[in-house]
């Protein structure tokens, strides 16, 4: 079985520290990762996809990617209490139809001010 | 604004009483996709469409169907809720573009919001 693995948290941080999210997934196959951002009781939005190894920068979010490890990060710098939420590691799976979206459970994280 | 709209947002339903949610997008994408999310849990595929391609999960239960009438809409049916079908239905759209920078990147509507009393 497909999977995408989180820690489910809750993360805590401290206002304006660094916040380090992390994931794994276990189809080789893939080449879409993904992270999203889920607000209590709302949709999922995107923050960052990535599709190469190493690391790309968006204002204060930097996702990693690691595909030999199978591992796929984001770290949040200056973290503000607007950033409280669930995040979302979402990898596309490889299958007979195509390809889909799979997601993990999330980690959730509280900034506190 | 281009966008993917989802109805009801909120839905309360009586157990075994069917219910039909639907999703309409002005994005013009070729798939579209519907997400189960219990809470506290990950957004679970239940099925997608490639155009007019249905493609079911093989976990997917009987009690959820689909359909597509036409590329801007898409419709879950749940033919006999049941307490357990209680959650968030997420529907998403995406372009095809199996590869490079860009490709897989879904766009959700809202979601409605399932009660089953």
């Amino acid at each position: 079985q497909k999977e995408v693995e989180q820690n489910s948290g809750p993360l805590s941080v401290p206002e304006g520290a660094i916040a380090s999210l992390n994931c794994t997934y276990s189809d080789r196959g893939s080449q879409s990762f993904f992270w999203y951002r889920q607000y209590s009781g709302k949709s999922p939005e995107l923050i960052m996809s990535i599709y190469s190894n190493g690391d790309k920068e968006d204002g204060r979010f930097t996702a990693q990617l690691n595909k030999a490890s199978q591992y796929v990060s984001l770290l949040i710098r200056d973290s503000q209490p607007s950033d409280s939420a669930t995040y979302l590691c979402a990898v596309n799976l490889l299958n007979q139809a195509g390809t889909a979206l799979i997601f993990g459970k999330g980690t959730t994280l509280s900034v506190s001010s | 604004d281009a966008m993917v709209i989802q109805n009801p947002r909120y839905q309360v339903t009586q157990f075994g009483k069917p219910v039909t949610l639907s999703c309409s997008q002005t994005l013009n994408h070729n798939v579209m996709y519907w997400y189960q999310q219990k809470s506290s849990q990950a957004p679970k595929l239940l099925f997608h469409y490639y155009d007019k391609d249905f493609n079911n999960e093989a976990d997917t239960p009987d009690n959820f169907q689909s359909r597509r009438p036409n590329t801007s809409f898409c419709f879950l049916d749940i033919r006999s809720p049941g307490l357990g079908d209680a959650a968030m239905y997420l529907c998403a759209t995406s372009a095809i573009a199996l590869t490079g920078p860009g490709a897989n990147v879904l766009t959700f509507g809202a979601g409605s919001r399932l009660t089953v009393l």
